[in-house]
């Protein structure tokens, strides 16, 4: 069974661009979450979307914005880059259920912002 | 005041020690507790999944919630130099949907 997939692995992007983040969860999986991950802040929750709908959403300014496909992939874009958007960004798959969050992670997006 | 505390370490510990992690969360509403580790360069994989109070072993791995206490810990035995990783407690509730708090990740290093 295939795990979770972020595209790309590595990007560098210049302050005040924007980026898309890609994520293809677990075949069966429906929820989609994403995370920041700094040294400084460690795992920070951005939000959870589940069946196309954004049902949980982290602190993060509105630059921040994903969305969900009907196949449960999704993306995450960052609009007007800042410095301090340099981190890990993660994706995680679960299957939603109300009695089990068992999050199953991809390798991450590393996005340095120069 | 974070919602979910840990002490990032790091810990270095000799290979066939037995290693406690620790955390304290402070939502009481809080019903899943889960311990991921995280090798460098990769995404946290779970490790240990508990739903409510209790001790829940596998294998070399036992986790312990005291929800009156709002105390999580992870107890590795037999420690070996591929458990050396970060390990991150969390913490989750439903509420129409899932919001997963994780501490600040515990760095271990086990010398052989």
């Amino acid at each position: 069974k295939a795990g979770v997939t972020q595209t790309p692995r590595y990007l560098i992007k210049t302050r005040g661009q924007q980026v898309t983040l890609s994520c293809s969860p677990i075949s069966g999986h429906r929820s989609v979450s994403w995370y920041q991950q700094t040294p400084g802040q460690g795992l920070q929750f951005l939000f959870e979307y589940f069946s196309e709908t954004q049902r949980n959403k982290g602190n993060f300014p509105g630059r921040f914005s994903g969305r969900q496909f009907s196949n449960s992939r999704s993306e995450m874009n960052v609009s007007t880059l800042e410095l301090g958007d340099s981190a890990l960004y993660l994706c995680a798959s679960s299957l939603g259920d109300p009695t089990n969050e068992k999050l199953f992670f991809g390798s991450g997006t590393q996005l340095s912002v120069l | 005041q974070k919602e979910v505390e840990q002490d990032p370490g790091p810990l270095s510990v000799p290979e066939g020690a037995i290693v406690s992690l620790n955390c304290t969360y402070s939502n009481s509403a809080f019903q899943y507790f889960m311990w991921y580790r995280q090798y460098s360069r990769k995404g946290p994989e779970l490790l240990m999944y508990t739903y409510s109070s209790g001790n829940k072993e596998d294998g070399r791995f036992t986790a312990q919630v005291d929800k009156s206490s709002k105390y999580i810990s992870l107890f590795i035995r037999d420690s070996q130099p591929s458990d050396s990783a970060t390990y991150l407690c969390a913490t989750s509730r439903y509420t129409g949907g899932f919001k997963t708090i994780f501490g600040a990740g515990t760095r271990l290093f086990v010398k052989a």
